[in-house]
């Protein structure tokens, strides 16, 4: 099996950019996935790919990756992008399973 | 629209079995690119993966639940159905059902249900 590793807690100023990480063996042959989750709302993707953003999502997010670590920017972090964030990526296994990290409350100052 | 909606019960009582549907609007189940995977999410914790299922019918299970968890789908309802067996109080959680969609190399969960809470008391 395999972890994703992410701090439980970051926060940033108004304005200012904020990095989130997620480390794990399986990023180094897998894309990671981003999602945002809200106090009880579901999660909703926001990165996943190379650095893809689905539609609707603010260009102020973006993705990358550098052997086994993910990361999540948000550029210039607006008080509506304060929520939960959590990575996944296939299992290092080599078999179809899923893990998900356990994930990043984001506080905006 | 595309959309997924979990139904089942509220409350289960210790060693029952749970069983959840998924459905699916909005894209059919037996599209070569996707899938549907069920993932939960204890109060006040992580989220985590459980089953999937590909439109082959193909399946896969958490290592740690597979005992326990049995995924199908019925393509011409579009529903996806999770059963688990066993239910413990740990079991509490909210639980999601959402579709994968496959551009190889690329596999991301792009929608997702709202959840269905489910706890387990006696």
């Amino acid at each position: 099996s395999s972890e994703l590793t992410q701090d439980p807690a970051v926060s940033v100023a108004l304005g200012q950019t904020v990095r989130i990480t997620c480390q794990g063996d399986s990023l180094r042959s897998y894309y990671a996935s981003w999602f945002q989750q809200k106090p009880g709302q579901a999660p909703v993707l926001v990165i996943y790919g190379k650095n893809i953003r689905p539609s609707g999502i603010p260009d102020r997010f973006s993705g990358s990756s550098s052997g086994n670590t993910a990361s999540l920017t948000i550029t210039g972090a607006q008080a509506e992008d304060e929520a939960d964030y959590y990575c996944s990526s296939r299992d290092s296994s080599g078999n179809h399973l899923w893990v998900f990290g356990g994930g990043t409350k984001l506080t905006v100052l | 629209q595309v959309t997924l909606k979990e139904s089942g019960p509220v409350l289960v009582k210790p060693t029952e079995t749970l069983t959840l549907t998924c459905t699916v609007s909005g894209f059919s189940l037996s599209n070569a690119r996707m899938g549907v995977s069920w993932i939960r999410q204890p109060p006040g914790k992580a989220l985590e993966w459980l089953a999937h299922i590909f439109s082959n019918d193909e399946k896969s299970y958490s290592t740690s639940l597979k005992s326990r968890l049995t995924i199908s789908k019925d393509t011409s309802k579009s529903q996806v159905v999770l059963t688990m067996t066993n239910m413990d109080p740990v079991d509490t959680a909210t639980y999601y059902c959402a579709r994968m969609n496959i551009v190889a190399p690329v596999e991301y969960f792009d929608l997702w249900g709202r959840g269905t809470l489910v706890t387990v008391s006696s």
